[in-house]
């Protein structure tokens, strides 16, 4: 089974800090995302990435950066937490080829900036 | 640009009873389809895709989804609902000219009574 792991289920930080949320995908994906997502808005594309130290924004990249150096791991940054970033994050992972996009999905970070 | 509509935000169902869950995209191309569920404090799991051919196809946990492309619509169902059916829903659309991007609509919560 694909494992796609977050680093951590609940992060609590004050507004100002530099904020690390890291996924980890099992499965040699070529493709990582990362979403937010807020009651009634779904699931938003904040950045995604299809290979190595590449990256494209999504949706709603303002405020975040990513970083990946390697295949199996994909950063999300907060250089500048605000409180209007407070929501759950979730990390996904999928095959560039024959999967049709299929994307599979870790467990999610809750995110608070206070 | 694609986009996907689940008109309904909340829906509360009788355990036993029926459930359907309506999902209208828009895209340009030939559709790749998805239904994901999210337990709550869980990541999302894939319930069902559709890619091309029989256009009902069957997922896991006895859901099954109908794809209707005169209708824009990809509509989700379970003849009998059980409690652990208590979740949120979302649909999702993708396709080769999207690259390996999905787009997800806002989810529809449903409440299983006793």
């Amino acid at each position: 089974d694909v494992k796609v792991t977050q680093s951590s289920r609940y992060l609590v930080k004050r507004t100002g800090e530099k904020v690390f949320l890291e996924c980890v995908q099992d499965m040699d994906h070529e493709n990582m995302f990362w979403y937010r997502q807020d009651p009634g808005l779904g699931l938003r594309l904040i950045y995604f990435s299809y290979d190595v130290k590449m990256k494209e924004k999504g949706d709603i990249p303002e405020g975040y950066s990513v970083s990946r150096e390697k295949k199996e791991r994909f950063s999300l940054i907060l250089e500048s937490a605000s409180t209007n970033q407070t929501s759950m994050y979730l990390c996904a992972s999928s095959r560039t080829s024959g999967s049709y996009h299929e994307q599979y999905f870790g467990p999610g970070t809750r995110l608070t900036v206070t | 640009a694609q986009s996907v509509t689940q008109p309904d935000i909340h829906i509360t169902v009788s355990e036993g009873a029926s459930l359907e869950l309506r999902c209208n995209y828009s895209y340009g191309a030939t559709p790749y389809l998805f239904w994901y569920v999210q337990s709550p404090g869980q990541g999302l799991q894939l319930l069902l895709k559709y890619f091309s051919g029989d256009t009902l196809v069957q997922g896991i946990k006895g859901f099954e989804a109908e794809f209707k492309r005169s209708q824009s619509s990809f509509n989700l169902r379970k003849p009998s609902v059980h409690w652990s059916d208590a979740a949120e829903y979302f649909c999702a659309v993708g396709g080769r000219a999207a690259g390996n991007k999905l787009t997800f609509g806002g989810g529809t919560r449903v409440l299983v009574k006793p």
